[in-house]
């Protein structure tokens, strides 16, 4: 099974800072990468997908990175409602895993 | 709008059975592949199972297999996942997802129902 890890596991930034959280697979899944956000007592949202692609409704200032086994999640200007946990997933094949995710805490 | 309400959790002792339900709204529940995934409590996410639109595909996490069952009912836009032999590390929010529409994989989840609880506790 294909296993992710994240780094980092937690930081504190700024508003307005530029946050970047990396995503690392054991194999190589192409561009079947995809970024959720997750506030807390509230469901996963899903930010991007396909490695750089923007769900509807996302906030431009989210962006995804990488192919292959590397990938990135950058916030260009971070804002409050940013906080809460960041999570990539691979979704390349059967099972789909998620990473332990980047907690993001504002200071 | 896209709506999915989760139903069906609550306390169990080990060892025993729950089923829980997923009610959707708001899109044409027969073209999308439908999922589960949990959250122990403080803990990340797991994906649990997931199911094709017409029910010809079903996939589980290998650590659930045999316990576990996932099915839907088109004509009632309604998922679940019929849980046996209930453990204490199954003690979770469970969460339905929604398959992202005409992507290449089933796993992709975008859109996702408020979670229900499940414990289980003696």
């Amino acid at each position: 099974d294909i296993q992710m890890a994240q780094s980092p596991s937690s930081l504190s930034a700024s508003v307005g800072d530029r946050v970047t959280i990396t995503c690392r697979a054991s194999e190589t899944i192409a561009d079947f990468l995809n970024w959720y956000h997750q506030k807390p007592g509230k469901a996963p949202k899903l930010l991007i997908y396909a490695a750089s692609n923007l769900q509807d409704g996302v906030p431009s200032r989210f962006s995804g990175s990488g192919s292959g086994t590397d990938f990135t999640l950058t916030i260009s200007s971070l804002q409050p409602e940013d906080f809460g946990v960041y999570y990539c997933q691979h979704s390349f094949t059967p099972p789909p895993a998620f990473g332990p995710g980047t907690k993001v805490e504002i200071k | 709008e896209v709506q999915l309400v989760e139903s069906g959790g609550g306390l169990v002792k080990p060892g025993g059975s729950l089923r829980l339900s997923c009610t959707a709204s708001g899109f044409p529940f027969d073209t999308y592949s439908v999922n589960w995934v949990r959250q122990a409590p403080g803990k990340g996410l797991e994906w649990v199972a997931s199911i094709s639109r017409d029910s010809t595909y079903t996939y589980y996490a290998d650590s659930l297999k045999g316990r576990f069952t996932i099915s839907r009912d088109n004509t009632n836009a309604a998922l679940f996942l019929q849980m046996k032999s209930l453990r204490a590390d199954d003690t979770a929010i469970y969460y339905c997802a929604r398959t992202r529409f005409g992507h290449l994989s089933t796993f992709l989840f975008d859109s996702w129902g408020q979670g229900v609880l499940v414990t289980v506790s003696s």
